[in-house]
C-alpha cells in the first residue's frame, strides 16, 4: 500500500530564507509523487510533480523538490520564501496506472516578514 | 485556463437527508475523483471514475454513496443519507490521462446537522 509521510506540522521561516518543507514515501513500484498547496477555504493547488527523468524538478511559483530513491524522499523547496507563501502544503503519491492519490496529513507553512 | 467547478459552495442539511454534490471537471480529462477533507485533517479519497464506470473505491465510500456522470460534462456524488461524521469539505477532481496529474476544484463544504 501506499503512504506519504510529512514528519512536520508546521514549518516557521523568515521571509527571504530558504524554506523546505519534508515528504518521505512508501510505494510498491515506481512513484509518481505531487505537491500541491491549499490557501484557506480554497482547493488544492497543484505545484510540481515527479514522474520521471531529472531528481530536481521546478514547479509554479519557484518552488521545486529534489526527488530522492534511496531516501524516498521528495522535499519542497525554495530559495527564497515570501510571506504569501503561507499556506498548507500537501505531498502525495500514486503508484503506475489509475490509482487515486494517496496525501499526506500536510505541512502549515508560515513565512514571517 | 480551464478549471474544475463544484456547486455548491456550502450545503447544509440535516441527518438523515440526501444530498447532491455537482462537479463540472475539465472538458478534456478523462478521469473523475471524488476526495473529502474532514476539518484538520488530511486529504481522503473516496472513489475514481472511468469510462462511465467506478474504477476504484475506499472503505469510506459505502452504499450511502454513489457517483454518476449523467451527461458529458457533470459529475456527481451523492450521499443518500447523510450522517453528523460525513461534514467535510468534499474536493472534486480530473486527469487528462496518465501520467499527468489531478486539477482539483474548490470544493464544497458539507455540514449535516
Amino acid at each position: 500500500a501506499q503512504s506519504v509521510a510529512q514528519p512536520e506540522d508546521q514549518v516557521n521561516v523568515a521571509e527571504g530564507n530558504p524554506l523546505t518543507v519534508k515528504c518521505t514515501y512508501s510505494v510498491s513500484g515506481n512513484p509518481y509523487l505531487f505537491w500541491y498547496v491549499q490557501y484557506p477555504n480554497r482547493g488544492l493547488q497543484f505545484l510540481l510533480k515527479y514522474i520521471t527523468g531529472d531528481n530536481l524538478v521546478k514547479g509554479s511559483y519557484g518552488f521545486e523538490a529534489e526527488f530522492n530513491k534511496s531516501q524516498t524522499s521528495f522535499h519542497l523547496k525554495k530559495p527564497s520564501a515570501l510571506v504569501s507563501d503561507s499556506a498548507l502544503y500537501f505531498c502525495a503519491v500514486r503508484d503506475v496506472g489509475n490509482t487515486p492519490l494517496v496525501f499526506g496529513k500536510g505541512t502549515r507553512l508560515s513565512v514571517i516578514a | 485556463e480551464p478549471e474544475v467547478t463544484q456547486t455548491p459552495s456550502h450545503q447544509v442539511t440535516q441527518m438523515g437527508q440526501e444530498v447532491i454534490l455537482r462537479c463540472v471537471p475539465i472538458s478534456n480529462h478523462l478521469y473523475f475523483y471524488w476526495y473529502r477533507q474532514i476539518l484538520g485533517q488530511k486529504v481522503e479519497f473516496l472513489v475514481s471514475f472511468y469510462n462511465n464506470e467506478i474504477s476504484e473505491k475506499s472503505e469510506i465510500f459505502d452504499d450511502q454513496f454513489s457517483v454518476e456522470r449523467p451527461d458529458g460534462s457533470n459529475f456527481t456524488l451523492k450521499i443518500r443519507s447523510t450522517k453528523l461524521e460525513d461534514s467535510a469539505m468534499y474536493f472534486c477532481a480530473s486527469r487528462e490521462g496518465q501520467p499527468y496529474e489531478q486539477y482539483f476544484g474548490p470544493g464544497t463544504r458539507l455540514t449535516v446537522t
